[in-house]
């Protein structure tokens, strides 16, 4: 079985400002991992994964996610956020079956 | 882009009441999945289709029954709602293999009085 654990719920920055949210996971099984972003009243949208490869992952938008092997750890970052990325972000992991483990979620705010 | 389709964005139904959440995609997925989402709890998964008429239980289907009669179609019912079962509520769908992510709609916000 796997578990996923955020360990922060509510993260409030400043516009410009760079930011890292953090993800933990456990698994007795090789996994996929990705990242999800919700926008207020809207579902998910995928926002990076990864499989294997390089342990740095980039999605789009600036935000990247680096896979670390020994800590079981995928922390989304990104250098500069922008009062856009307010939002509820979401860690999730896939192995051994078609099921996502979800954690509980990060709350990002971007103040002006 | 795929495009997963929720009937609803908010409902409002009575306890006792038999409540029906339909959800449509359009991209010929084999698996798609009911997640209900409360504040502080995440995503959790209700049931989840592998395939047309097959289903299995995720981690807190008590309370809830699914049917999956189309490929394109999952439907979940809640058979007597009590106000616990208020909550939003996502459906989502996903392609079998591979690094496939899952697809979700924009979830109903369910509320039981």
């Amino acid at each position: 079985a796997q578990s996923v654990t955020q360990l922060d719920s509510q993260v409030p920055v400043f516009e410009e400002a760079p930011v890292e949210l953090r993800c933990n996971y456990s698994s007795s099984v090789s996994v996929y991992l990705f990242w999800y972003v919700q926008y207020p009243n809207q579902g998910l949208q995928l926002l990076l994964k990864y499989l294997s490869g390089s342990t740095l992952v980039e999605s789009i938008n600036g935000f990247e996610a680096e896979f670390n092997k020994s800590q079981t750890s995928f922390h989304l970052r990104k250098p500069s956020v922008h009062i856009s990325d307010t939002a509820e972000y979401f860690c999730a992991v896939q192995g051994g079956s078609e099921k996502l483990v979800f954690g509980k979620g990060t709350k990002l705010t971007v103040n002006p | 882009d795929v495009k997963v389709t929720q009937s609803s964005r908010y409902l409002v139904k009575r306890t006792g009441e038999k409540v029906f959440l339909e959800c449509v995609q359009d991209m010929d997925h084999e698996n798609m999945f009911w997640y209900r989402q409360d504040p502080g709890l995440g995503l959790r998964l209700i049931y989840f289709s592998y395939d047309v008429k097959m289903k299995e239980k995720g981690d807190i289907p008590e309370g809830y029954s699914v049917s999956r009669e189309k490929k394109e179609r999952f439907s979940l019912i809640l058979e007597s709602a009590s106000t616990n079962q208020t909550s939003m509520y996502l459906c989502a769908s996903r392609r079998t293999g591979g690094l496939q992510p899952q697809h979700f709609g924009d979830g109903t916000r369910l509320s039981i009085l």
